[in-house]
């Protein structure tokens, strides 16, 4: 069975960093793209960007180039989403999504709270 | 970047109805690369249509899609209590990937 587990939710203040994580299990975790989802409170979905776990290649949206990075470290399985700067507008609930395309498989979704 | 426009914002309808969801496009791209998803309150999304008319794993029969060019359409036939939720289409063709902004159907 495909399963995506991201981690648990976080609470931090402004200015300080941040990585989530995805874990991927029942599939071969380094032949499927991985994608990141934003979904601010009471807001539509964003497609943040995607990272290739095979050989790390890595695409953003260009609203979010720079303002994250994507990373997957494929022997544990595993994609990251990280900040090195939170601020309160990075209040929003992040989905990680199994496909560079349409997708099939989403994990239950991470909560990220900023605020001072 | 493509801008996906949903109509109508909210749909008010009761169960047996049919729902009807526009998706428009800011410019063409191959309706192979326009899926649907469906998201309830608390949950993520789950895919519904892919390739702008076929139907994901599990996915019952009244739920379809079409569409081509810049205009797309998600129609539930008759509607269940538990389709009253959130709509997003997502275009994949073109890079960023988008999502339009959703529609939600309500009980009326």
């Amino acid at each position: 069975e495909v399963q995506l587990v991201q981690s648990g939710a976080e609470v931090k203040k402004p200015g300080e960093s941040l990585k989530i994580s995805c874990k991927g299990s029942g599939y071969t975790f380094s032949n499927y793209w991985i994608a990141w989802v934003r979904q601010m409170p009471g807001k539509g979905l964003e497609w943040m960007g995607i990272i290739y776990p095979g050989d790390s290649d890595t695409r953003y949206s260009p609203s979010f180039q720079g303002q994250v990075t994507i990373s997957a470290d494929k022997s544990i399985t595993t994609a990251y989403l990280q900040w090195s700067s939170l601020k309160a507008s990075d209040t929003a609930m992040y989905y990680c999504a199994r496909g560079g395309t349409y997708s099939s498989y989403w994990g239950q979704g991470t909560l990220v709270t900023v605020s001072s | 970047e493509i801008v996906l426009t949903q109509s109508p914002g909210t749909l008010s309808l009761s169960p047996g109805e049919r729902a009807t969801l526009s998706c428009r496009a800011s410019q063409s791209f191959s309706s192979t690369y326009l899926a649907w998803y469906q998201q309830k309150p608390g949950q993520a999304p789950r895919l519904l249509i892919y390739g702008a008319s076929s139907r994901a794993t599990g996915i019952p029969d009244r739920f379809s899609g079409s569409g081509s060019g810049t205009d797309f359409t998600l129609t539930i036939s008759r509607l269940e209590p538990e389709d009253f939720a959130v709509y997003y289409c997502q275009q994949y063709g073109d890079s960023p990937q988008t999502f339009g902004q959703g529609t939600k159907v309500e009980i009326k």
